[in-house]
């Protein structure tokens, strides 16, 4: 089955500057992935996804890009802000016909912008 | 919308009784997903449905874990008997599946399960 792996556990940046998690991957044939933002007590919330049809994709502050070759991804966040601290997670799944499908989840960074 | 709905939220419980934790999806989304969520073991996925059909429970740890889906706006996971290594955070998420643009899941808030 899939496995994702996901770097590193904890990071700690100032305020502004930028942070970049990185998650590698196994099935060649996975082809969506979403990063996932959970802040204490709550579930996890959808930040932004990426399929395999695509390198890149912004919004706003947050950037993901797709390396498929080297199956790879990575969650790019620019000028952080003290409400980006949390845990994010990266996801792996093989979409197909439309239907959903599970996903497998790494194990997660924790964030902390510090003032 | 109100999002995916769960109850309760806090479950403190005593070994040996049975657990029913419930979920509502969002109106409208196909696909229902039940997760547990420990420090040691991360996010682990249980059992998801589409179309009310479970599609893969090779999650569930064992027979005292069970789950049902009798119609589009309910599901629940059931604990018989509850042990004290099924402390964790449930969460259910639901997903458009095919009657939307692709595989996003929508997390609920979590039940937080406690058994003594």
């Amino acid at each position: 089955g899939e496995n994702v792996e996901q770097h590193p556990s904890t990071l700690s940046v100032q305020e502004g500057d930028s942070a970049v998690i990185k998650c590698t991957y196994s099935d060649s044939a996975s082809n969506y992935f979403p990063w996932y933002k959970q802040e204490l007590g709550k579930g996890p919330q959808l930040i932004i996804d990426i399929r395999s049809n695509v390198g890149e994709k912004k919004d706003q502050r947050i950037a993901v890009t797709l390396n498929k070759t080297a199956k790879h991804f990575s969650l790019h966040i620019t000028e952080t802000q003290p409400e980006d601290s949390a845990v994010y997670f990266c996801a792996a799944s093989k979409q197909s016909g439309g239907t959903a499908s599970k996903l497998t989840f790494g194990t997660g960074t924790r964030l902390q912008v510090t003032l | 919308d109100a999002g995916v709905i769960q109850s309760p939220r806090h479950e403190v419980t005593e070994m040996g009784q049975e657990v029913t934790l419930r979920c509502k999806p969002i109106s409208g989304h196909n696909s229902l997903f039940w997760y547990r969520q420990t420090m040691m073991r991360g996010l682990e996925l249980l059992i998801y449905f589409n179309n009310n059909v479970p599609i893969d429970d090779s999650g569930m740890p064992e027979d005292r874990f069970s789950a049902k889906m009798p119609n589009a706006s309910f599901s629940t996971l059931k604990i018989q008997p509850s042990e004290p290594r099924d402390s964790a955070v449930y969460f259910c998420a639901s997903s458009p599946g095919a009657g939307g643009p692709g595989n996003e899941q929508f997390f609920g808030p979590g039940t937080r399960l406690t058994v003594l």
